[in-house]
């Protein structure tokens, strides 16, 4: 059973573009979540998604950034008119199900991150 | 709010030495707690977890307990590895929430 898959690892991007991150998750989860690394410090939620509804959107910067997770196809996140300040880690994590329950079933499984960098 | 504080990094120590990262909590609900592990180049996985009080999650030789009195979920193992330099991640999630709520990290280095 394959992990979360995350494309690109790695990408560069100049102020102004548009940065797409791509993220498909295990065989089975509805849910995704995306969280952010900023350089030395945590991981910070963005997003919650099941599929082709956002659930919680209530870490994700007001301006230029969207989340899908279409019917078909992976979750993607989206960053439009980049900034310096966009660079950073972006972790996908999906799960079969949501709401933070005791089972396992909750539990959040990570993909490798995408490492944006904005020059 | 909720909030988890880790033990400021990095921690380097030599192989066989006694480990521990302290983990400190705030919450408004009932949290879950986590440690994940970052292997270079990889993403988070879960190292172990504890959902109530005076719980003990352990694995790979880890072991954290989840004590309420003092929000701490500290982890520690007694005899560490070379394989085991990597980032540790405490976190919680409130019982009923989606979203992890991480520490900034302390990245281990065990020398030979």
């Amino acid at each position: 059973n394959a992990g979360v898959m995350q494309n690109p690892r790695h990408l560069v991007r100049r102020r102004g573009q548009e940065a797409r991150l791509r993220c498909s998750p295990m065989k089975g989860h509805s849910h995704v979540y995306w969280y952010r690394q900023l350089p030395e410090e945590g991981l910070k939620f963005m997003v919650y998604l099941q599929k082709e509804n956002i659930i919680d959107e209530s870490g994700m910067p007001k301006e230029r950034f969207s989340a899908e997770f279409p019917k078909e196809g992976p979750s993607i996140l989206r960053i439009q008119q980049v900034v310096r300040g966009d660079s950073a880690a972006y972790f996908c994590a999906s799960s079969p199900r949501g709401g933070g329950g005791l089972q396992s079933s909750y539990e959040q499984y990570f993909g490798p991150g995408t490492r944006l960098t904005v020059t | 709010g909720n909030s988890v504080t880790q033990m400021e990094g990095p921690v380097t120590l030599s192989e066989e030495a006694f480990l521990t990262i302290n983990c400190t909590y705030t919450a408004t609900g009932y949290p879950s707690l986590f440690w994940y592990v970052q292997y270079p180049g990889e993403g988070l996985q879960l190292l172990l977890k504890a959902t109530k009080a005076d719980d003990k999650g352990s694995n790979k030789g880890f072991e954290a307990t989840y004590r309420k009195e003092t929000t701490s979920f500290h982890l520690e193992k007694g005899s560490v590895q070379v394989s085991d330099s990597a980032v540790y991640f405490c976190a919680l999630i409130i019982q009923g929430a989606q979203k992890l709520v991480f520490g900034q990290g302390t990245r281990l280095t065990i020398n030979p």
